[in-house]
This record gives C-alpha cells, structure tokens and sequence, in this order.
C-alpha cells in the first residue's frame, strides 16, 4: 500500500449523471495531485492543490470539478461527462509539492463514461 | 517535438539479458528526472531519480545527457518481475512532472 487510498476503484456513469472520486493520504503530506491516464497516452495532469491550495489547473473542461477540505483529502466531482472522459483517473500526493520529490499514487478509478 | 518521447516498445528478452531504454526530452531548462514502473492495471511506482552523475540501484542504472537531451535506464540480468511499462518522467522548475507514454518490456523464461 502507498498510504493513497482511491474510491470508488471502478465507475460506470451516464452522461447526465453527477458522480464524486474521492481521495484520501495517510502519509502527512501537503501537496495532491489528479492525473488522468487515457489509453495509449502519458498521464496528464488535471489539478494541483499545495497546502489545500489549487495551484495548477491545467486546462481541464469545467464539467471536471476539485476540492480538497484539507491536506488529506481530496475529491474529483463529475457531471455531464462524455465517452471521450473515459479513462483511468489517478491521484498522488507529495511532501512539498516540490519539482524534485517523489510522487506516491493511489490505485486509481478505472472511469467509463457511457 | 513531444516533451517527453519513449519508445513504446514492447521489449521481448528472455531472463537474465541486459536491456536499455531511452528517453529524450525537449525542453532544455529540465531540471528533474526520475523513472517509474507500471505494472498492469496498477499505480506508477517511483524506481529511481536520475542524477546528473549517474545512479546505480542493484541491477538499475540511470543516466542523464544533458547536452543531448535524453535519460536512460539499464536493466542487468532481468527477472521476470521487472516485466511492466516503465515510465520516463521530466520536470521543470515551477512546473509539475510531465510523463512519457512508457515502454513496455516483457521479460519471458
């Protein structure tokens, strides 16, 4: 276990639903991270929250929506989605959020958007 | 050019050969370096940073070009668990870490 727990592991939803991925690190760090991995493609980073934070936002559709309460936690919220979202979303978390430290990623949530 | 460019490979060796993977990167300014393992359907895992003097970890070795612009990561005596998708990541200052596509070696009895 890396101490980065991910829920739920797998999500089917419709385009017209409204669903959460939630993300919760048991290692004390101050920096989280959402990545998107697509089939075939690097993983892209979505969101980056520093100290709770959002420090990077990079370019992501508004029908994707962060929030992170504290340092612990954080959530993805999803609504009207579309077939192209379906990929593997995966969170991470770091010490300082700095350049050079290690990245620790949960599980992940296999998403198919239908 | 793409930040981060990796041979996707796969890379069939049999048990116990040596192989290298490249990786080259286009922004000149790249200051961090590291390699990840993905296993299947599984979370990246840190394997190794990768320091301007080269880095040795058991059977890893890791190397940094610089002037050519590329990293690599040199598998001795391979173990049919190194078999995964390994991942070449690249930072910059004030930036967060960009990721190659992978290269997926399979190490076969």
């Amino acid at each position: 276990e890396t101490g980065v727990t991910q829920t739920p592991r797998h999500l089917v939803m419709g385009m017209t639903n409204k669903k959460s991925l939630k993300c919760e690190q048991h290692l004390g760090h101050n920096a989280m991270y959402w990545y998107k991995q697509s089939a075939k493609k690097p993983l892209e980073l979505m969101f980056v929250y520093n100290f709770k934070e959002q420090t990077e936002n990079n370019s992501v559709p508004s029908r994707f929506s962060p929030e992170c309460p504290n340092s612990s936690h954080l959530f993805l919220h999803l609504h009207t989605l579309q077939p192209e979202d379906s990929a593997l979303y995966l969170c991470a978390s770091s010490q300082e959020g700095q350049v050079n430290e290690k990245l620790f990623f949960g599980s992940g949530t296999q998403l198919s958007v239908l | 050019r793409k930040e981060v460019e990796q041979d996707p490979g796969p890379f069939n060796v049999p048990e116990g050969a040596t192989v290298a993977f490249n990786c080259t990167y286009s922004n000149s300014a790249s200051q961090s370096f590291f390699w990840y393992r993905q296993d299947c359907r599984k979370e990246p895992k840190l394997l190794m940073s990768v320091y301007s003097s080269g880095n040795e970890d058991g059977r890893f070795t890791a190397q940094l070009n610089r002037a050519s612009q590329y990293i690599s990561l040199l598998i001795r005596d391979s173990k049919l668990s190194d078999s995964a998708t390994y991942l070449c990541v690249v930072n910059q200052a004030g930036t967060a870490l960009i990721f190659g596509k992978g290269t997926t070696l399979s190490v076969s009895s």
